[in-house]
């Protein structure tokens, strides 16, 4: 079964600032990698996702992650943090070779960008 | 586009009421709607996925009895909250998927039900 793991509960970093915010997955065939942000009693917002191509893929937002197979992993990223980044950021995976579209998540990371 | 609207944003209700809550693909045709469930500082989980016209599928653990979803049109699906007890408030949320579009869920704004 796949599964993802968000090893950080919380990210701080200062405005201005790069930020990176960790996932890692597993998966039986090929993943499909996505990231959601979610603001305080609203739903989930796609930012972006890799199901085949380039490892380096850029979003919205000026978020961008990198895929990387042999570490298994999706870190999110974005070169300068804005106050308003601010949120709850949920990685989250599909298998290729499971029969229908369920998506699995991560714990989520609470990014906090101080001013 | 791809926008998913759920009404209501919120609903508080008497324990054992029945809650429904409606999720509608806007712009598109959802062949496929999912149902959520998330409890505060807490990952979101799976409850049921949904296919239209046909029955949904629960996800180990969740009551289908107590969770009724219908599917019944490609832009509409509705969860209800059967006979719902204080341990059912939570944030309900739903997404839902095209054909066309590989692997994206598009979530809706999410429903906070509260039951006293």
């Amino acid at each position: 079964a796949q599964s993802v793991a968000q090893p950080e509960d919380q990210v701080n970093v200062a405005e201005g600032n790069p930020l990176t915010v960790k996932c890692t997955y597993s998966v039986s065939g090929n993943p499909y990698l996505f990231w959601y942000v979610q603001y305080p009693n609203r739903g989930l917002q796609f930012l972006l996702k890799y199901i085949t191509g380039d490892n380096l893929v850029k979003g919205s937002y000026g978020f961008e992650a990198e895929f990387n197979k042999s570490q298994t992993s999706f870190h999110l990223k974005k070169p300068s943090a804005l106050v308003s980044d601010s949120a709850l950021y949920f990685c989250a995976v599909r298998d290729s070779l499971m029969g229908f579209q369920k998506l699995v998540f991560g714990t989520g990371t609470r990014l906090l960008v101080s001013p | 586009g791809a926008v998913v609207s759920q009404h209501p944003s919120w609903v508080i209700c008497k324990s054992g009421t029945s809650v429904k809550i409606e999720c509608r693909s806007l712009d598109f045709q959802a062949t496929t709607m999912f149902w959520y469930r998330q409890f505060p500082k807490q990952s979101l989980m799976l409850m049921a996925t949904s296919n239209e016209g046909s029955k949904a599928t629960y996800e180990q653990g969740v009551e289908k009895d107590k969770f009724l979803i219908n599917h019944a049109s490609l832009t509409l699906s509705t969860l209800t909250v059967t006979s719902a007890h204080p341990e059912d408030s939570s944030f309900y949320i739903c997404s839902a998927q095209d054909g066309t579009r590989v692997g994206e869920q598009f979530f809706g704004p999410g429903t906070r039900l509260t039951v006293l």
